[in-house]
């Protein structure tokens, strides 16, 4: 069964680079079908998609992020990273990695990573 | 704004049956599949339903989903107590090309 792990809390500056890695365990990440992704959750708000990524490297960014968002995988190490730079506070939130497969949907959530944009 | 449309909130009864709809477009709803997630309180969202109205395994089949035109509904019979959670439909928009995600529906199990 596969699980996704997200570091713990963080706190990022504002104009600073956010950087998060999300291991995969109990399987590979090298599958043709899935594609490993970033969803975000401001507090108290809804889920917005940031991209995700198929190992083959080739990557899918939401436009409205794209400028800023770089997703990277590591099949050596079974990761996938994000790096999200100039954050600012509208930034803060929970980040989530997740699974998407040939179920056309988010199959496997990770637990979450709340990441706070403060000076 | 969110792209696909849901109800703030809905409520009932214990035992009772709940209907949540996602309402979207031709560049979204009207030509994509259509999946629904559970998001109890202070975890992480959890599929539901996938390609319209399919239920992952170990899911039960008080919930439901169907799709017609550019609306999807999520379907929840039988309610139970611990169904009380946010309930989100997304897909794909190709417009927009990015992934979308309604605002959220909270269920009240009264």
């Amino acid at each position: 069964q596969v699980q996704l792990q997200e570091p713990g809390p963080g706190l990022v500056k504002p104009s600073e680079t956010l950087s998060l890695t999300c291991t995969v365990s109990g399987g590979s990440l090298s599958s043709a079908t899935s594609y490993w992704s970033w969803i975000r959750q401001p507090p108290g708000q809804g889920l917005e998609w940031i991209g995700y990524i198929h190992y083959s490297g080739s990557a899918n960014y939401n436009p409205s992020l794209k400028s800023r968002v770089t997703i990277l995988v590591d099949t050596s190490k079974n990761q996938f990273s994000l790096k999200l730079s100039s954050v600012t506070a509208a930034d803060t939130a929970v980040y989530y990695c997740a699974h998407y497969g040939d179920r056309d949907a988010f199959d496997i959530w990770g637990q979450g990573t709340m990441v706070t944009v403060s000076s | 704004q969110s792209v696909l449309t849901q109800p703030p909130s809905v409520s009932a009864a214990p035992g009772q049956k709940v209907t949540i709809s996602c309402s979207g477009s031709n560049s979204n709803i009207g030509n994509n599949y259509v999946s629904w997630y559970q998001q109890l309180p202070e975890t992480a969202p959890k599929l539901l339903i996938y390609e319209n109205n399919k239920r992952p395994s170990g899911i039960p089949d008080r919930f439901s989903g169907s799709k017609s035109g550019t609306s999807a509904t999520l379907g929840i019979t039988g309610l139970q107590t611990g169904d009380e959670a946010d309930y989100y439909c997304g897909t794909w928009d190709f417009s927009l090309t990015t992934r979308v995600f309604g605002g959220g529906t909270k269920l009240t199990v009264l």
